[in-house]
């Protein structure tokens, strides 16, 4: 399997601190891409890293990637009440379907 | 802009019956990938379908089956429901085949209860 196993499974911060979710997979990627889902609501595409890029930056969002370790990081800075969700990384392997983490719940209060 | 449209968003049905859900993918999508997500759990991909072929298929059950139209637009249809299909059922579009940038939308989901 492909699955991503992402830690932590929850993260609880206050606003304006800065939130790392780690995503760890098992095989060989295309790209690996970020989304966001409010609870019980759509996946919302963040960001997307190809595998021949080890950084990239959107807005508050930075991701990181290291294929020789199969891992890569999402840090959110300045954190926002609006930033609770969960965070799933996804995979794009061969074919094309996205393999997704398990998902990081982070919770950001006031 | 316009989005990836799924209907019904919430659909309720007994045990051993039929359901059908609709997606409807961006403008100049050609490709339409279903997954379900149940409960607490990461989406698993279903099905896809990439100029109305299927293109890949993963974790989707005999007593399922879709198809994609002349008109791009797909439709997941679920026989012999059992209470563990109640999920929710995301649709995405892409322009192509994933892979590389092509990034895959998703619609709202389809919330499916079986009772």
């Amino acid at each position: 399997s492909q699955q991503g196993e992402e830690d932590p499974q929850a993260l609880s911060i206050q606003e304006g601190e800065n939130a790392t979710m780690n995503c760890s997979y098992k095989t060989s990627i295309n790209n690996l891409q970020w989304y966001r889902q409010n609870s019980g609501r759509g996946l919302v595409h963040l960001i997307l890293i190809r595998s021949n890029e080890r950084e990239k930056h959107s807005g508050r969002l930075r991701v990181t990637l290291d294929t020789s370790k199969k891992s890569s990081s999402l840090l959110i800075t300045a954190s926002r009440a609006a930033d609770t969700a969960s965070y799933f990384c996804a995979m794009l392997g061969g074919g094309n379907k996205l393999t997704f983490g398990t998902g990081t719940q982070l919770k950001v209060e006031l | 802009a316009a989005g990836v449209i799924q209907s019904p968003r919430h659909l309720i049905k007994e045990k051993r019956e039929t359901a059908t859900l609709k997606c409807y993918p961006i403008p100049r999508h050609d490709t339409v990938y279903w997954y379900q997500q149940g409960p607490g759990q990461d989406p698993q991909f279903l099905i896809s379908f990439y100029e109305k072929m299927q293109s890949d298929k993963g974790s989707i059950p005999d007593r399922f089956s879709a198809q994609q139209f002349s008109d791009y637009h797909s439709e997941l249809n679920m026989s012999s429901l059992e209470l563990g299909d109640s999920a929710l059922y995301f649709c995405a579009s892409s322009l192509g085949l994933a892979g590389g940038k092509n990034i895959q939308y998703f619609g709202a989901g389809t919330r499916l209860s079986v009772l």
